[in-house]
């Protein structure tokens, strides 16, 4: 149980370009997601929480234009990150929580190279 | 702000020795402490996780302790196994309010090595 998906896997795409990173709780309903950014050999660094049907909250110095985020149901998020700058190339892991819980079920994340 | 602090940054041992990793956590409030494991190019996976009300916790080869007065934390490994082999972080959650908007505060990660 508690099994969390995400896709694409990887993803290459031009300057300039918008992507789409989709989040899913397979088995659970998740009412709280969040999305974290890793560069190599470092930990792992919030982005921003997002709660089903609400606005998400962002982390400082996360820009929310840029990083557009949707949980419009109880398994499914969305980071849409548009207007991809080289720069934006890391790896991109969604975690899912369900209502008063406190454990964090990662999804294996996406790999996004901007070219 | 919260912040927890993890040492040491690597870590090296031999088959079958013991390994041990430590955290630190600032805010006095934080009740709910995880522990994962990430291999390489994988997604951190929860191994043992450990609530304030309780002072230590065990499953199989893994444990880990909680001094709360100390604030610290730390994660007990015995009998290794080239297997363990990865990156572990350390995490502290605070309490209080809804459970529904509390976030995770990560440890800057533990490289541990176990030679065959």
């Amino acid at each position: 149980g508690a099994v969390v998906s995400q896709h694409p896997s990887r993803v290459i795409c031009k300057s300039g370009t918008s992507v789409k990173i989709e989040c899913r709780s397979l088995d659970f309903q998740a009412t709280t997601m969040f999305w974290y950014r890793q560069f190599p050999k470092k930990s792992l660094m919030l982005m921003a929480t997002s709660n089903e049907g609400s606005k998400a909250t962002y982390e400082q110095g996360v820009e929310k234009d840029k990083f557009l985020i949707n949980h419009a149901s109880l398994t499914l998020s969305t980071l849409t990150v548009t207007s991809a700058h080289p720069e934006d190339s890391s790896f991109y892991i969604c975690s899912a929580r369900s209502w008063g819980t406190d454990t964090q079920y990662f999804g294996p994340g996406t790999r996004l190279t901007v070219l | 702000g919260e912040n927890v602090e993890q040492h040491p940054s690597t870590l090296s041992v031999q088959e079958g020795d013991s390994a041990v990793i430590k955290c630190t956590y600032s805010d006095s409030a934080s009740n709910y402490f995880p522990w994962y494991k990430q291999e390489l190019g994988k997604r951190p996976q929860l191994i043992i996780d450990i609530r304030s009300n309780v002072g230590e916790k065990k499953d199989q080869r893994i444990a880990v302790t909680l001094n709360k007065t100390a604030k610290h934390f730390s994660l007990h490994i015995t009998e290794t196994q080239p297997e363990d082999s990865a990156v572990y972080f350390c995490a502290a959650k605070r309490g209080g309010g809804s459970s529904n908007t509390g976030k995770l505060i990560f440890g800057q990660g533990t490289t541990l090595q176990v030679k065959p």
